[in-house]
């Protein structure tokens, strides 16, 4: 099993629908992120948690919130997906030990028609 | 502000050749990674990298904290090497990852 697990993996849907991202991890790290990848460019951080009770807002979070679910779950909810939030979404953890740094999801590619 | 810059912005080889990225950043980064992210969008850790050098097989990084540079060396390069590599940093404050906008590399056969 992948240490960072996100679901689902591709996704359509129509405009004004809201809709959940979920990321699960099994690398036991206390921080989480969603980030968001358009087509081209590099990756903006929409939000960011440290543990279960800390949520913080990130470059682009207008338009999603989030749920820290657990230690293992971090959930990104549009709220009312319009159709420039078509893009790559990838869930990451991090540890501060020298070995490892960042691990990232494989990404959920959304499009909203 | 936080400033990650990566060149060059594209890069095409031939197999077998050997190339150097390179990714300058602000005072307020640290603890520079190089990501790989392949043409089915998967991303890679390749290095954590906040100083010195690291090799892993054919890829090699090298991170001069003092003068705020990274550089990546990709030798013998092979077709799935293609992809955009990035550089991304963190802020001093240690709370988010701030990604340049990468070097997209086509390594033809």
């Amino acid at each position: 099993d992948a240490d960072v697990t996100q679901t689902p993996r591709n996704r359509i849907t129509k405009t004004g629908k809201r809709i959940m991202l979920e990321c699960s991890q099994t690398k036991g790290h206390d921080r989480m992120y969603w980030y968001r990848q358009d087509p081209g460019l590099g990756l903006q951080l929409i939000y960011y948690s440290f543990d279960v009770k800390d949520i913080n807002k990130g470059e682009i979070s207008d338009g999603y919130s989030v749920s820290r679910q657990a230690q293992a779950k971090f959930s990104l909810s549009l709220e009312s997906a319009i159709p420039n939030q078509t893009a790559l979404y990838f869930c990451a953890t991090s540890d501060f030990t020298v070995a490892y740094g960042y691990t990232f999801g494989s990404g959920t590619r959304l499009t909203v028609v | 502000g936080i400033q990650v810059e990566q060149s060059p912005p594209d890069l095409i080889l031939q197999e077998g050749a050997n190339s150097t990225l390179r990714c300058n950043f602000s005072d307020s980064v640290n603890n520079l990674q190089w990501f790989h992210q392949n043409p089915w969008g998967q991303l890679i850790n390749l290095f954590y990298i906040p100083s010195g050098t690291k090799q892993n097989g054919r890829l090699s990084a090298t991170t001069v904290a003092t003068e705020r540079y990274s550089l990546l060396y990709i030798s013998s390069s092979q077709t799935t090497d293609s992809g955009v590599y990035f550089c991304a940093g963190e802020e001093t404050s240690g709370s988010r990852l701030t990604f340049g906008e990468g070097t997209q590399l086509t390594v033809n056969p």
